[in-house]
Protein backbone atom coordinates (compact mmCIF):
# COMPACT_ATOMS: atom_id res chain seq x y z
CA UNK A 1 0.00 0.00 0.00
CA UNK A 2 0.88 3.51 -0.18
CA UNK A 3 3.53 4.39 2.19
CA UNK A 4 3.42 8.65 1.18
CA UNK A 5 0.23 10.62 0.70
CA UNK A 6 -0.69 14.09 -0.34
CA UNK A 7 -3.31 16.50 0.01
CA UNK A 8 -5.50 17.57 -1.50
CA UNK A 9 -4.87 15.69 -4.56
CA UNK A 10 -6.19 18.34 -6.74
CA UNK A 11 -6.63 22.69 -6.01
CA UNK A 12 -7.93 25.22 -7.92
CA UNK A 13 -6.98 28.68 -6.71
CA UNK A 14 -6.94 32.52 -7.64
CA UNK A 15 -3.74 34.32 -8.57
CA UNK A 16 -2.74 36.09 -5.17
CA UNK A 17 -3.85 33.27 -3.18
CA UNK A 18 -1.66 30.67 -1.16
CA UNK A 19 -1.65 27.21 -1.23
CA UNK A 20 -0.30 24.99 1.40
CA UNK A 21 -0.08 20.90 0.04
CA UNK A 22 0.55 18.13 2.96
CA UNK A 23 2.98 15.17 2.74
CA UNK A 24 2.69 12.47 4.50
CA UNK A 25 5.24 9.64 5.42
CA UNK A 26 2.31 7.00 6.77
CA UNK A 27 4.25 3.72 7.67
CA UNK A 28 7.54 5.49 8.88
CA UNK A 29 9.06 8.77 10.91
CA UNK A 30 10.95 10.35 7.75
CA UNK A 31 13.53 13.24 9.05
CA UNK A 32 13.81 14.09 5.30
CA UNK A 33 11.39 14.33 2.79
CA UNK A 34 11.48 15.99 -0.60
CA UNK A 35 9.71 18.60 -3.12
CA UNK A 36 9.78 17.74 -7.11
CA UNK A 37 7.48 20.25 -9.36
CA UNK A 38 6.80 18.97 -12.81
CA UNK A 39 5.58 20.27 -15.53
CA UNK A 40 3.55 19.15 -18.15
CA UNK A 41 4.98 16.70 -20.09
CA UNK A 42 8.47 16.91 -18.51
CA UNK A 43 10.53 15.11 -15.92
CA UNK A 44 10.72 15.63 -12.03
CA UNK A 45 12.94 18.62 -10.91
CA UNK A 46 13.49 18.52 -7.26
CA UNK A 47 12.88 21.74 -5.20
CA UNK A 48 13.85 21.20 -1.87
CA UNK A 49 14.48 18.73 0.68
CA UNK A 50 12.78 19.50 4.15
CA UNK A 51 14.50 18.42 7.22
CA UNK A 52 12.48 18.04 10.32
CA UNK A 53 13.30 20.39 12.95
CA UNK A 54 15.61 22.75 10.48
CA UNK A 55 15.60 24.82 7.88
CA UNK A 56 14.23 23.38 4.28
CA UNK A 57 17.37 22.87 1.69
CA UNK A 58 16.38 24.68 -1.62
CA UNK A 59 18.11 23.68 -5.47
CA UNK A 60 19.18 26.55 -7.14
CA UNK A 61 16.65 28.84 -8.81
CA UNK A 62 13.91 27.89 -6.69
CA UNK A 63 12.37 30.94 -4.74
CA UNK A 64 12.32 30.27 -0.91
CA UNK A 65 10.12 33.17 0.16
CA UNK A 66 7.39 31.75 -2.95
CA UNK A 67 7.30 28.07 -1.60
CA UNK A 68 7.59 27.77 1.72
CA UNK A 69 8.54 24.41 2.98
CA UNK A 70 7.64 23.02 7.10
CA UNK A 71 8.64 20.09 8.62
CA UNK A 72 7.18 20.53 12.08
CA UNK A 73 7.09 16.22 12.67
CA UNK A 74 8.65 13.40 11.82
CA UNK A 75 5.39 12.30 9.83
CA UNK A 76 4.32 15.39 7.67
CA UNK A 77 6.12 18.52 5.40
CA UNK A 78 4.14 21.06 4.17
CA UNK A 79 4.91 22.85 1.12
CA UNK A 80 2.70 26.51 0.87
CA UNK A 81 2.92 28.32 -2.52
CA UNK A 82 2.47 31.78 -1.42
CA UNK A 83 0.54 34.46 -3.65
CA UNK A 84 0.21 32.33 -6.35
CA UNK A 85 0.19 32.88 -9.77
CA UNK A 86 -0.23 30.99 -13.36
CA UNK A 87 3.26 30.34 -13.76
CA UNK A 88 3.11 28.20 -10.37
CA UNK A 89 0.40 26.07 -12.02
CA UNK A 90 2.00 22.45 -12.06
CA UNK A 91 1.86 19.39 -10.61
CA UNK A 92 4.06 18.72 -7.31
CA UNK A 93 5.08 15.13 -6.25
CA UNK A 94 6.59 14.99 -2.72
CA UNK A 95 9.12 11.58 -1.61
CA UNK A 96 10.68 10.49 1.68
CA UNK A 97 13.73 8.37 1.48
CA UNK A 98 13.64 4.54 2.93
CA UNK A 99 14.97 2.89 6.17
CA UNK A 100 18.21 3.15 7.08
CA UNK A 101 21.06 1.35 4.94
CA UNK A 102 21.00 0.62 1.04
CA UNK A 103 17.34 1.11 1.09
CA UNK A 104 17.97 4.86 2.05
CA UNK A 105 19.03 5.75 -1.48
CA UNK A 106 15.45 4.80 -2.22
CA UNK A 107 12.56 7.23 -2.24
CA UNK A 108 8.84 6.75 -1.77
CA UNK A 109 6.42 9.02 -3.80
CA UNK A 110 3.59 10.28 -3.18
CA UNK A 111 0.51 10.41 -5.66
CA UNK A 112 1.00 14.06 -6.56
CA UNK A 113 -0.96 17.29 -6.70
CA UNK A 114 -2.27 18.96 -9.13
CA UNK A 115 -2.19 22.94 -8.57
CA UNK A 116 -4.33 25.45 -11.03
CA UNK A 117 -3.66 28.90 -10.51
CA UNK A 118 -6.35 31.00 -12.48
CA UNK B 1 28.28 16.75 -14.29
CA UNK B 2 25.92 14.16 -13.13
CA UNK B 3 23.34 13.25 -15.83
CA UNK B 4 20.90 11.04 -17.11
CA UNK B 5 19.77 11.02 -20.54
CA UNK B 6 16.78 9.03 -21.81
CA UNK B 7 17.27 9.21 -25.71
CA UNK B 8 14.21 8.78 -26.84
CA UNK B 9 11.22 11.24 -26.32
CA UNK B 10 8.44 8.98 -27.87
CA UNK B 11 8.18 5.22 -28.85
CA UNK B 12 5.00 3.80 -29.97
CA UNK B 13 4.67 0.05 -30.44
CA UNK B 14 2.13 -2.44 -30.81
CA UNK B 15 0.69 -4.65 -29.06
CA UNK B 16 2.81 -7.85 -28.11
CA UNK B 17 5.66 -6.32 -29.27
CA UNK B 18 8.80 -6.33 -27.89
CA UNK B 19 10.07 -2.83 -26.14
CA UNK B 20 13.30 -1.47 -24.89
CA UNK B 21 13.66 1.97 -23.47
CA UNK B 22 16.90 3.59 -22.77
CA UNK B 23 18.86 5.05 -20.24
CA UNK B 24 22.14 6.23 -20.31
CA UNK B 25 23.70 8.27 -16.70
CA UNK B 26 26.95 10.07 -16.17
CA UNK B 27 27.99 9.67 -13.00
CA UNK B 28 31.29 9.45 -11.04
CA UNK B 29 30.18 6.84 -7.93
CA UNK B 30 28.35 3.39 -8.17
CA UNK B 31 25.14 4.63 -9.22
CA UNK B 32 21.74 3.19 -7.82
CA UNK B 33 19.35 2.94 -10.92
CA UNK B 34 15.61 2.81 -10.92
CA UNK B 35 13.18 2.80 -13.71
CA UNK B 36 9.84 4.25 -12.92
CA UNK B 37 6.25 4.62 -14.55
CA UNK B 38 3.76 7.11 -14.45
CA UNK B 39 0.46 7.08 -16.18
CA UNK B 40 -1.80 10.88 -16.95
CA UNK B 41 -1.90 12.78 -13.68
CA UNK B 42 -0.64 9.83 -11.26
CA UNK B 43 2.57 9.63 -9.04
CA UNK B 44 5.55 7.21 -9.73
CA UNK B 45 5.42 3.73 -9.49
CA UNK B 46 8.62 1.90 -8.95
CA UNK B 47 9.13 -0.67 -12.08
CA UNK B 48 12.70 -1.80 -10.38
CA UNK B 49 15.66 -0.79 -9.27
CA UNK B 50 19.27 -1.90 -9.05
CA UNK B 51 21.74 -1.27 -6.11
CA UNK B 52 23.76 -4.13 -6.37
CA UNK B 53 24.35 -7.72 -7.49
CA UNK B 54 23.34 -9.42 -10.77
CA UNK B 55 22.92 -6.70 -13.25
CA UNK B 56 19.85 -7.91 -14.97
CA UNK B 57 17.13 -7.40 -12.41
CA UNK B 58 13.29 -8.28 -12.62
CA UNK B 59 10.64 -5.96 -11.95
CA UNK B 60 7.00 -5.47 -11.68
CA UNK B 61 3.91 -6.17 -14.50
CA UNK B 62 6.96 -8.27 -16.46
CA UNK B 63 9.82 -5.32 -16.79
CA UNK B 64 13.46 -6.28 -16.81
CA UNK B 65 16.32 -4.01 -16.98
CA UNK B 66 20.16 -4.58 -17.42
CA UNK B 67 23.01 -2.36 -15.65
CA UNK B 68 25.66 -2.47 -17.81
CA UNK B 69 28.85 -0.50 -16.46
CA UNK B 70 30.72 -0.21 -19.43
CA UNK B 71 28.14 1.30 -21.21
CA UNK B 72 26.96 3.40 -18.69
CA UNK B 73 23.62 2.08 -19.37
CA UNK B 74 20.26 0.74 -17.66
CA UNK B 75 17.92 0.14 -20.62
CA UNK B 76 14.25 -1.24 -19.65
CA UNK B 77 12.76 -4.43 -21.76
CA UNK B 78 9.62 -5.47 -21.94
CA UNK B 79 9.15 -8.99 -23.54
CA UNK B 80 5.59 -8.28 -24.90
CA UNK B 81 3.89 -4.91 -24.60
CA UNK B 82 0.38 -4.41 -23.00
CA UNK B 83 -2.18 -1.90 -24.31
CA UNK B 84 -2.30 -0.72 -20.77
CA UNK B 85 1.92 -0.46 -20.89
CA UNK B 86 1.00 2.81 -22.14
CA UNK B 87 2.46 5.85 -20.27
CA UNK B 88 5.52 8.09 -19.34
CA UNK B 89 8.52 6.28 -18.19
CA UNK B 90 11.51 8.00 -16.30
CA UNK B 91 15.10 6.16 -15.25
CA UNK B 92 16.68 7.99 -12.12
CA UNK B 93 20.08 7.69 -10.63
CA UNK B 94 21.30 8.63 -7.24
CA UNK B 95 24.43 7.95 -5.55
CA UNK B 96 24.38 7.74 -1.76
CA UNK B 97 23.26 11.35 -1.44
CA UNK B 98 19.70 9.96 -1.83
CA UNK B 99 19.64 13.22 -4.17
CA UNK B 100 17.53 11.94 -7.30
CA UNK B 101 18.19 12.76 -10.49
CA UNK B 102 15.76 11.94 -13.27
CA UNK B 103 15.92 11.37 -16.88
CA UNK B 104 13.48 13.45 -19.12
CA UNK B 105 11.55 10.87 -19.49
CA UNK B 106 10.34 8.36 -22.65
CA UNK B 107 6.30 8.31 -23.45
CA UNK B 108 5.52 5.48 -24.46
CA UNK B 109 2.40 4.35 -27.42
CA UNK B 110 1.06 0.89 -27.34
CA UNK B 111 -0.81 0.52 -31.17
CA UNK B 112 -3.91 -2.16 -30.82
Amino acid sequence: GAVVSQHPSRVICKSGTSVKIECRSLDFQATTMFWYRQFPKQSLMLMATSNEGSKATYEQGVEKDKFLINHASLTLSTLTVTSAHPEDSSFYICSRSGLAGVSYNEQFFGPGTRLTVL
Amino acid sequence: AQSVTQPDIHITVSEGASLELRCNYSYGATPYLFWYVQSPGQGLQLLLKYFSGDTLVQGIKGFEAEFKRSQSSFNLRKPSVHWSDAAEYFCAVTSGTYKYIFGTGTRLKVLA
